[in-house]
């Protein structure tokens, strides 16, 4: 049973980077991919990208090329998405989940509980 | 990019009734790759269906998927009070992936 922990709030200015972290345990992390997924308040699910741990390819949203970052650690089963010159509308909820097939073609099966990331001067 | 229209946006209905949520693609979704999320207020999504009519591990046998190339369906045959939140259609056929805009399942 995989299970996905995600690190905690942040509140950043606008302009500034942030990291969220996502877990993973219960199963083989380097045999799946990680998608992430952003939630803006009142709002629906938005797909931001994907990496694969199997491979390390990566696809990113068109929108956000040039300031989303996905990367994976094998050795601690940890994905990490790094967002750069945050905006206010960049405020969310973001999810990680796994992508079922690793080479990107998979649904998500497990999800992270969410990070909120605000962004406020 | 394919773009996913859920409909209605929202259903009002009563429990034990039976609900249908429709979801279009704006062209023919690969091999199927068409999957079902619920969300619960203030919790991550949870997978429901994948590749269009397969449950997911624990889903309860009231929730069903049908359709296939742009049509497709979720269906939940008995409403239970758990039921009543919001539902989301994803494809993962193609690059990028992408969800419908949710439709809300309320208790009338």
């Amino acid at each position: 049973q995989g299970h996905l922990v995600q690190s905690g709030a942040e509140v950043k200015k606008p302009g500034a980077s942030v990291r969220v972290s996502c877990k993973a345990s219960g199963y083989t992390f380097s045999s799946y991919g990680i998608s992430w997924v952003r939630q803006a308040p009142g709002q629906g699910l938005e797909y931001m990208g994907w990496i694969s741990a199997l491979n390390g390819n990566t696809n990113y949203a068109q929108k956000l090329q040039g300031r989303v970052t996905m990367t994976t650690d094998t050795s601690t089963s940890t994905a990490y998405m790094d967002l750069r010159s945050l905006r206010s509308d960049d405020t969310a909820v973001y999810y990680c989940a796994r992508e079922s097939s690793g080479y990107y073609y998979g649904r998500y099966d497990y999800w992270g509980q969410g990070t909120l990331v605000t962004v406020s001067s | 990019e394919i773009v996913l229209t859920q409909s209605p946006g929202t259903l009002s209905l009563s429990p034990g009734e039976r609900a249908t949520l429709s979801c279009r693609a704006s062209q023919s979704v690969s091999k199927n790759y068409l999957a079902w999320y619920q969300q619960k207020p203030g919790q991550a999504p949870r997978l429901l269906i994948y590749g269009a009519s397969n449950r997911a591990t624990g889903i309860p046998d009231r929730f069903s998927g049908s359709g296939s190339g742009t049509e497709f369906s979720l269906t939940i045959s008995r409403l239970e009070p758990e039921d009543f939140v919001v539902y989301y259609c994803q494809q993962y056929g193609h690059s990028p992936h992408t969800f419908g805009q949710g439709t809300k399942v309320e208790s009338k």
